[in-house]
């Protein structure tokens, strides 16, 4: 089915350590983005990119990257792991253009840092 | 700076009574106003969008959210609750012509039997 691929569903990591969340979507959207879903702060944008080899910092970039090398993929690289960092992320992409249109989201990603 | 503010965090009614969810925005141009439910341990689901023209939306599952420029306001309505509504509710603001989303702390919907 057509949508936003995340893997994996689920992660724990030791602090220091490093990992790759990956997201893939199959719909051609232009505008990928990265948030972080903590309880009671909604979500808040990690990264974002409007296309291939574009990407800019959101609300909390800190302790993240990204590229972005195709269409269809938009990794989010944690560099060395912190418990701040537990939380869900979810990747989400939509259609330039069409500022109404509406972000699709994928299910997520639940990273437990100890 | 742009936000949104959804005052309460939690809200609990019972089934077959109507709901409103309360939603205020800022932001300096014409705003792209979403809502998403998140049921638990799922990802999000668009309900409805604004962009321009009528202002009360109609949306998926029998929401309408009413936007009010004057007040800043996009509130979400049902006029009645079933056990399955029960979830988190988030509304949102679609900004550099929605490059990005900027989102709302969420309220937790519980349905009483």
């Amino acid at each position: 089915n057509a949508g936003v691929t995340q893997t994996p569903k689920f992660q724990v990591l030791k602090t220091g350590q490093s990992m790759t969340l990956q997201c893939a979507q199959d719909m051609n959207h232009e505008y990928m983005s990265w948030y972080r879903q903590d309880p009671g702060m909604g979500l808040r944008l990690i990264h974002y990119s409007v296309g291939a080899g574009i990407t800019d910092q959101g609300e909390v970039p800190n302790g993240y990257n990204v590229s972005r090398s195709t269409t269809e993929d938009f990794p989010l690289r944690l560099l060395s792991a912190a418990p701040s960092q537990t939380s869900v992320y979810f990747c989400a992409s939509t259609k330039a253009g069409t500022p109404n249109y509406g972000y699709t989201f994928g299910s997520g990603t639940r990273l437990t840092v100890v | 700076a742009q936000s949104v503010t959804q005052p309460d965090i939690h809200i609990t009614v019972s089934e077959g009574a109507s709901l409103e969810l309360r939603c205020n925005y800022s932001y300096g141009a014409t705003p792209y106003l979403f809502w998403y439910v998140q049921s638990p341990g799922q990802g999000l689901q668009l309900l409805l969008k604004y962009f321009s023209g009528d202002t009360l939306v109609q949306g998926i599952k029998g929401f309408e959210a009413e936007f009010k420029r004057s007040q800043s306001s996009f509130n979400l309505r049902k006029p009645s609750v079933h056990w399955s509504d029960a979830a988190e509710y988030f509304c949102a603001v679609g900004i550099q012509g929605a490059q990005k989303l900027v989102f709302g702390q969420g309220t937790r919907l519980t349905i009483n039997p």
